[in-house]
Protein backbone atom coordinates (compact mmCIF):
# COMPACT_ATOMS: atom_id res chain seq x y z
CA UNK A 1 0.00 0.00 0.00
CA UNK A 2 2.67 2.45 -1.02
CA UNK A 3 1.80 5.82 -1.59
CA UNK A 4 3.90 6.75 -4.31
CA UNK A 5 5.82 4.18 -5.93
CA UNK A 6 8.41 3.94 -9.33
CA UNK A 7 9.44 1.63 -11.09
CA UNK A 8 12.49 0.91 -11.85
CA UNK A 9 14.11 1.27 -8.35
CA UNK A 10 17.87 1.44 -10.52
CA UNK A 11 18.30 1.57 -14.35
CA UNK A 12 21.65 0.97 -15.94
CA UNK A 13 21.44 1.82 -19.73
CA UNK A 14 24.00 2.77 -23.01
CA UNK A 15 24.38 6.18 -24.30
CA UNK A 16 21.66 7.09 -27.05
CA UNK A 17 19.16 4.74 -25.60
CA UNK A 18 15.56 5.28 -24.91
CA UNK A 19 14.17 4.60 -21.36
CA UNK A 20 11.08 5.12 -19.55
CA UNK A 21 10.61 5.72 -15.43
CA UNK A 22 6.80 4.82 -14.38
CA UNK A 23 5.16 6.72 -11.14
CA UNK A 24 2.06 5.92 -10.01
CA UNK A 25 0.21 7.28 -6.71
CA UNK A 26 -3.04 6.06 -4.63
CA UNK A 27 -3.40 8.74 -2.43
CA UNK A 28 -5.89 10.44 -4.38
CA UNK A 29 -3.94 13.67 -5.04
CA UNK A 30 -4.12 15.96 -8.21
CA UNK A 31 -0.74 17.15 -8.82
CA UNK A 32 2.28 14.90 -9.70
CA UNK A 33 5.70 16.12 -10.42
CA UNK A 34 8.72 14.49 -11.81
CA UNK A 35 12.46 16.28 -9.91
CA UNK A 36 16.01 15.30 -10.92
CA UNK A 37 18.79 15.09 -7.98
CA UNK A 38 21.82 15.29 -9.88
CA UNK A 39 25.27 14.77 -8.33
CA UNK A 40 25.45 17.78 -6.38
CA UNK A 41 22.29 16.48 -4.81
CA UNK A 42 20.45 19.49 -5.88
CA UNK A 43 16.63 18.60 -6.22
CA UNK A 44 14.93 20.22 -9.27
CA UNK A 45 11.88 19.99 -10.17
CA UNK A 46 11.25 19.36 -13.88
CA UNK A 47 7.64 19.13 -14.41
CA UNK A 48 4.63 19.03 -12.98
CA UNK A 49 1.21 17.90 -14.01
CA UNK A 50 -2.69 18.66 -12.50
CA UNK A 51 -5.02 16.73 -13.69
CA UNK A 52 -3.15 15.16 -16.44
CA UNK A 53 -2.49 18.86 -17.86
CA UNK A 54 1.10 20.09 -17.65
CA UNK A 55 1.67 22.90 -15.82
CA UNK A 56 4.95 23.21 -14.90
CA UNK A 57 7.33 23.10 -17.36
CA UNK A 58 11.30 23.92 -15.92
CA UNK A 59 13.85 23.89 -18.44
CA UNK A 60 14.53 20.60 -19.46
CA UNK A 61 15.90 19.12 -22.53
CA UNK A 62 12.75 17.63 -25.28
CA UNK A 63 14.47 14.59 -24.71
CA UNK A 64 12.51 14.25 -21.48
CA UNK A 65 8.80 13.93 -22.53
CA UNK A 66 6.56 13.22 -19.52
CA UNK A 67 3.26 11.31 -19.98
CA UNK A 68 0.18 11.27 -18.19
CA UNK A 69 -2.74 8.50 -18.22
CA UNK A 70 -4.77 9.17 -15.67
CA UNK A 71 -4.38 11.38 -12.47
CA UNK A 72 -2.80 8.63 -10.44
CA UNK A 73 0.02 8.24 -13.02
CA UNK A 74 2.95 10.10 -14.57
CA UNK A 75 5.79 8.40 -16.62
CA UNK A 76 8.81 9.99 -17.51
CA UNK A 77 9.94 8.80 -21.17
CA UNK A 78 13.59 9.55 -22.20
CA UNK A 79 15.37 9.66 -25.87
CA UNK A 80 18.82 9.29 -26.81
CA UNK A 81 19.82 9.04 -23.41
CA UNK A 82 23.24 11.51 -22.55
CA UNK A 83 26.09 10.66 -19.95
CA UNK A 84 24.91 14.33 -17.97
CA UNK A 85 21.19 12.08 -17.87
CA UNK A 86 22.36 10.12 -14.88
CA UNK A 87 21.02 11.02 -11.60
CA UNK A 88 18.40 9.95 -9.37
CA UNK A 89 14.89 10.47 -10.84
CA UNK A 90 11.98 11.35 -7.76
CA UNK A 91 8.55 11.27 -8.61
CA UNK A 92 5.93 13.32 -6.28
CA UNK A 93 2.59 13.90 -5.67
CA UNK A 94 0.83 17.13 -3.49
CA UNK A 95 -1.82 18.14 -1.39
CA UNK A 96 -1.73 21.16 0.25
CA UNK A 97 1.52 22.03 -0.82
CA UNK A 98 3.28 19.38 0.76
CA UNK A 99 4.93 16.58 -1.27
CA UNK A 100 4.70 12.98 -0.97
CA UNK A 101 7.63 11.37 -2.86
CA UNK A 102 8.46 8.30 -4.30
CA UNK A 103 11.38 6.26 -3.19
CA UNK A 104 13.78 7.51 -6.28
CA UNK A 105 14.82 5.83 -9.52
CA UNK A 106 18.73 5.67 -10.02
CA UNK A 107 19.68 5.87 -13.42
CA UNK A 108 23.06 5.30 -15.03
CA UNK A 109 23.87 6.14 -18.21
CA UNK A 110 27.36 4.57 -19.50
CA UNK B 1 21.36 30.99 -8.68
CA UNK B 2 20.55 29.30 -6.06
CA UNK B 3 16.83 30.60 -4.35
CA UNK B 4 16.97 28.46 -1.20
CA UNK B 5 20.52 27.92 0.24
CA UNK B 6 21.75 25.48 3.23
CA UNK B 7 24.77 26.96 3.76
CA UNK B 8 25.78 24.15 6.15
CA UNK B 9 26.13 20.96 4.17
CA UNK B 10 26.99 18.66 7.32
CA UNK B 11 25.86 19.20 10.91
CA UNK B 12 26.69 17.05 13.71
CA UNK B 13 24.97 16.98 17.24
CA UNK B 14 25.59 14.78 20.41
CA UNK B 15 22.29 13.06 21.00
CA UNK B 16 19.84 14.73 23.76
CA UNK B 17 21.04 18.27 22.14
CA UNK B 18 19.46 20.39 20.32
CA UNK B 19 20.01 20.25 16.24
CA UNK B 20 19.50 23.65 14.41
CA UNK B 21 19.33 23.51 10.99
CA UNK B 22 19.77 26.97 8.97
CA UNK B 23 18.17 28.37 5.46
CA UNK B 24 18.37 31.51 3.37
CA UNK B 25 16.45 32.52 0.94
CA UNK B 26 16.25 35.50 -1.82
CA UNK B 27 12.67 36.00 -2.72
CA UNK B 28 10.69 38.35 -0.59
CA UNK B 29 7.52 37.04 -1.89
CA UNK B 30 7.79 33.17 -0.96
CA UNK B 31 5.43 33.01 1.69
CA UNK B 32 5.64 29.04 2.27
CA UNK B 33 8.32 26.95 3.48
CA UNK B 34 8.55 23.55 4.20
CA UNK B 35 11.48 20.82 5.73
CA UNK B 36 11.44 17.32 4.28
CA UNK B 37 13.79 14.97 5.37
CA UNK B 38 15.44 12.26 3.79
CA UNK B 39 17.02 8.75 4.83
CA UNK B 40 19.22 6.77 2.01
CA UNK B 41 17.88 5.09 -0.76
CA UNK B 42 14.48 6.97 -0.11
CA UNK B 43 12.42 9.77 -1.24
CA UNK B 44 11.83 12.62 0.89
CA UNK B 45 9.46 12.78 3.56
CA UNK B 46 7.73 16.00 4.86
CA UNK B 47 8.21 16.89 8.49
CA UNK B 48 6.95 20.35 8.80
CA UNK B 49 5.83 23.94 7.08
CA UNK B 50 5.41 27.77 8.26
CA UNK B 51 3.75 29.77 6.81
CA UNK B 52 4.62 33.95 6.01
CA UNK B 53 1.98 34.84 8.00
CA UNK B 54 3.75 33.07 11.14
CA UNK B 55 6.91 33.29 12.85
CA UNK B 56 7.24 29.43 14.51
CA UNK B 57 5.65 26.22 14.24
CA UNK B 58 5.87 23.48 16.53
CA UNK B 59 5.34 20.03 15.88
CA UNK B 60 6.58 17.56 18.76
CA UNK B 61 10.76 18.22 19.07
CA UNK B 62 10.44 19.80 16.07
CA UNK B 63 10.37 23.77 15.61
CA UNK B 64 10.79 26.52 12.53
CA UNK B 65 11.08 29.38 12.69
CA UNK B 66 10.92 32.13 9.93
CA UNK B 67 12.68 35.77 9.81
CA UNK B 68 10.94 37.19 6.96
CA UNK B 69 12.98 40.63 7.26
CA UNK B 70 16.29 38.44 7.11
CA UNK B 71 15.08 36.05 4.72
CA UNK B 72 16.14 33.33 6.94
CA UNK B 73 14.24 30.06 8.54
CA UNK B 74 15.40 27.54 10.84
CA UNK B 75 14.81 24.26 12.07
CA UNK B 76 15.18 23.01 15.46
CA UNK B 77 15.28 19.42 16.66
CA UNK B 78 15.54 18.90 20.45
CA UNK B 79 15.87 16.70 22.07
CA UNK B 80 18.20 15.00 19.03
CA UNK B 81 18.09 11.14 18.40
CA UNK B 82 20.03 9.04 16.65
CA UNK B 83 17.26 8.27 14.26
CA UNK B 84 16.78 11.93 13.13
CA UNK B 85 20.41 11.26 11.36
CA UNK B 86 19.30 12.14 7.96
CA UNK B 87 19.36 15.14 5.26
CA UNK B 88 17.26 18.06 5.80
CA UNK B 89 15.96 19.82 2.69
CA UNK B 90 14.63 23.42 3.06
CA UNK B 91 12.43 24.09 0.33
CA UNK B 92 9.65 27.08 -0.85
CA UNK B 93 6.01 26.39 -1.92
CA UNK B 94 5.60 28.94 -5.13
CA UNK B 95 8.10 28.49 -6.83
CA UNK B 96 8.91 24.89 -6.10
CA UNK B 97 12.66 25.35 -5.58
CA UNK B 98 14.76 22.89 -2.76
CA UNK B 99 17.94 23.66 -0.74
CA UNK B 100 21.00 21.70 -1.50
CA UNK B 101 20.38 20.13 1.92
CA UNK B 102 22.12 19.70 5.08
CA UNK B 103 23.27 16.12 6.63
CA UNK B 104 22.87 15.78 10.13
CA UNK B 105 24.44 13.31 12.32
CA UNK B 106 23.41 12.62 15.73
CA UNK B 107 25.85 10.51 17.59
CA UNK B 108 24.64 8.49 20.63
Amino acid sequence: DTAVSQTPKYLVTQMGNDKSIKCEQNLGHDTMYWYKQDSKKFLKIMFSYNNKELIINETVPNRFSPKSPDKAHLNLHINSLELGDSAVYFCASSLRGQQFFGPGTRLTVL
Amino acid sequence: DQQVKQNSPSLSVQEGRISILNCDYTNSMFDYFLWYKKYPAEGPTFLISISSIKDKNEDGRFTVFLNKSAKHLSLHIVPSQPGDSAVYFCASNTPLVFGKGTRLSVIA
